[in-house]
């Protein structure tokens, strides 16, 4: 079992609709970052968080540490969001990152 | 501030060939990272450096993949002889923090390998 588990896998949904992406781990961690990649394109950052909930335009990032899960919420979601969604934690005591598998989000007009 | 820089976007080279892919990470971050994403994969980290030392290389093939970071700046990954299975995506990552903690990760547009 991976240690970062995201779901789901893939995700299809017409423009306008409200998006939820799921990561659960099963270390403790001291960060968990969102990230966002377009088709052929590099690796941007969305979120840091280690507690609590951020929010930056359309997107939300929530984090509950008791639950070792986090949640990435897209509101009025728009074809140009389309992308691979990656969760990625700081396990506790370690200087690197352990990646999800991704979720595919495509978002058709 | 400019981000991350890499080269080449895109390599294609023939197995047991030799390539260098080359990052410029954001000025004055001390960490770096290379990692290696092939097709439908998440990242997986190669090597991770802090300032010109290694914190981090468990996971690169050290019988064909090498890598520096000369004077804590710009970083090179090579790999020699090149196999089929590293067909990939090598992304590179900086940040600003030390320690624990990563901070926000920045990333390169990344370097696409294509053995044939």
């Amino acid at each position: 079992k991976n240690e970062v588990e995201q779901s789901p896998q893939n995700l299809t949904a017409q423009e306008g609709e409200f998006i939820t992406i799921n990561c659960s781990y099963s270390v403790g961690i001291s960060a968990l970052h969102w990230l966002q990649q377009h088709p052929g394109g590099g690796i941007v950052s969305l979120f840091m968080l280690s507690s609590g909930k951020k929010k930056h335009g359309r997107l939300i990032a929530t984090i509950n540490i008791q639950e070792k899960h986090s949640s990435l919420h897209i509101t009025a979601s728009h074809p140009r969001d389309s992308a691979v969604y990656i969760c990625a934690v700081n396990a506790q005591g370690a200087q690197k990152l352990v990646f999800g598998q991704g979720t595919r989000l495509t978002i058709n007009p | 501030e400019a981000g991350v820089a890499q080269s080449p976007r895109y390599k294609i080279i023939e197995k047991r060939q030799s390539v260098a892919f080359w990052c410029n990470p954001i000025s004055g971050h001390a960490t770096l990272y290379w990692y290696q994403q092939i097709l439908g994969q998440g990242p997986k980290l190669l090597i991770q450096f802090q300032n010109n030392g290694v914190v981090d290389d468990s996971q690169l093939p050290k019988d064909r993949f090498s890598a520096e970071r000369l004077k804590g700046v710009d970083s090179t990954l090579k790999i020699q002889p090149a196999k089929l299975e590293d067909s990939a995506v090598y992304l590179c990552a900086s940040s600003r923090l030390r320690g624990y903690d990563t901070g926000e990760l920045f990333f390169g547009e990344g370097s696409r390998l294509t053995v044939l």
